[in-house]
């Protein structure tokens, strides 16, 4: 049973460019969280979907969007990179909004330079 | 909004017990999680506290009491894998999903 799978792993970007991450859910999971985690801190929540919409928005420009796939799969999009987005990011997975349990992937090493 | 705070170091030895604090201020409340992550990787569920009282699981137990907005994780028998950084995150109470995270507690067990 695959868990949470992200890719790519790393990634390098410049300044100015869009970048997209990937996230699969666990197997049976249906809802997906993403959350960017800067060195030394703590996870920050960005948005979920569930049902391919965004049900959920944290403290994030609208430079970051998303979206959700009929598989349940999703992709994270940031436009116009910043300095300050370089970050881990996170995807979690959990069955329904109201899971008490969110298994997280691995991530996606972002440097922006 | 949600505010959590958390030592940010601790140092304990190998085969000991350590308490690792978690104090949050929230605007909603639906169950306070710990959570463990080791250098790169993912962070992994370690406990979930709704009630007040302890949990215990094996070599770790959670405590809460939300009258005081007070979370501690314990860890006994310390083995030098436990070294890590352990996350207080506050689970918001309209949707399950989205977690407030503390800045994590790095754990360093030495021999």
């Amino acid at each position: 049973d695959a868990g949470v799978t992200q890719s790519p792993t790393h990634l390098i970007k410049t300044r100015g460019q869009q970048v997209t991450l990937r996230c699969s859910p666990k197997s049976g999971h249906d809802t997906v969280s993403w959350y960017q985690q800067a060195l030394g801190q703590g996870p920050q929540f960005i948005f979920q979907y569930y049902e391919e919409e965004e049900r959920q928005r944290g403290n994030f420009p609208d430079r970051f969007s998303g979206h959700q796939f009929p598989n349940y799969s999703s992709e994270l999009n940031v436009n116009a990179l910043l300095l300050g987005d370089s970050a881990l990011y996170l995807c979690a997975s959990s069955l329904g909004t109201t899971s008490l349990e969110a298994f997280f992937g691995q991530g996606t090493r972002l440097t922006v330079v | 909004g949600q505010n959590i705070d958390q030592p940010t170091e601790m140092t304990a030895t190998e085969g000991a017990i350590v308490q690792i604090n978690c104090t949050y201020q929230t605007s909603g409340f639906n169950g306070l999680f710990w959570y463990q992550q080791h250098a790169g990787e993912a962070p992994t569920f370690l406990s979930y506290n709704v009630l007040d009282g302890l949990e215990e699981k094996g070599r770790f137990s959670s405590f809460l009491s939300r009258s005081k907005g007070y979370s501690y994780l314990l860890l006994k028998e310390l083995q030098m894998k436990d070294s890590a950084s352990y996350l207080c995150a506050v689970r918001d109470n309209t949707n399950a999903g989205k977690s407030t995270f503390g800045d994590g507690t790095t754990l360093t067990v030495k021999p």
